[in-house]
């Protein structure tokens, strides 16, 4: 167990939708990164947040969108679903932003969209 | 942006022989270089990580290796059991004075089966 926690594990929608992803990083831990897993395209970036902050974006669809809380949660937000969406969420988390830090990663939401 | 290589896409082995997974990135200015492990449905777990003032790091049965000035880095796996099969990921990270810090770009992934 990482101590990064998802909810919810799986969620099933329909094209069209829009769903929310939820993570809580490790205790302690300021920064959060949100990643994608599919089939075709690996694991890819697509957000990073530090203490509320956003902090670096990678191929991020507009569709998409995601924030922090003070209380150092994060929430990935998907709107219009297209079948392609359909992959499982990573979130990880790490102490701070610095050169080398750690990434430790939940157990991921697995989007199913029909 | 920053690119990562990794090959072979599968490996097979037979329990007790030694896996090597090579991974080559782009981006000179990457300083951090993370392995993980990902076993079917479940998260990504870090194995192991190699900064790039190091050139070895070893833990057990599984060494890293890095070449900054051919840009490549390595993972070895030794004595490899049927355990040890599942996907892993080499990783690269650029500092933080960059832009874009913070992000991991992953390799493609390699199907590591070890055979009884």
């Amino acid at each position: 167990d990482s101590g990064v926690t998802q909810t919810p594990k799986h969620l099933i929608t329909a094209t069209g939708q829009r769903v929310t992803l939820r993570c809580s990083p490790r205790s302690g831990d300021l920064s959060v990164y949100w990643y994608q897993q599919s089939l075709d395209q690996g694991l890819q970036f697509l957000i990073q947040y530090y203490n509320g902050e956003e902090r670096a974006k990678g191929n991020i669809l507009e569709r998409f969108s995601a924030q922090q809380f003070p209380d150092l949660h994060s929430e990935l937000n998907l709107s219009s679903l297209e079948l392609g969406d359909s992959a499982l969420y990573f979130c990880a988390s790490s102490l701070h932003v610095s050169g080398t830090d750690t990434q430790y990663f939940g157990p991921g939401t697995r989007l199913t969209v029909l | 942006g920053e690119n990562v290589e990794q090959h072979p896409s599968t490996l097979s082995v037979q329990e007790g022989d030694s896996a090597v997974i090579k991974c080559t990135y782009s981006d000179s200015a990457s300083n951090y270089f993370p392995w993980y492990k990902q076993e079917l449905g479940k998260r990504p777990q870090l194995i192991i990580d190699i900064r790039s003032n190091v050139g070895e790091k070893k833990d057990q049965r599984i060494a890293v290796t890095l070449n900054k000035t051919a840009k490549h880095f390595s993972l070895h796996i030794t004595e490899t059991q049927p355990e040890d099969s599942a996907v892993y990921f080499c990783a690269a990270k650029r500092p933080e004075y960059s832009a874009s810090y913070g992000k991991l770009t992953f390799g493609q992934g390699t199907i590591l089966t070890v055979h009884p």
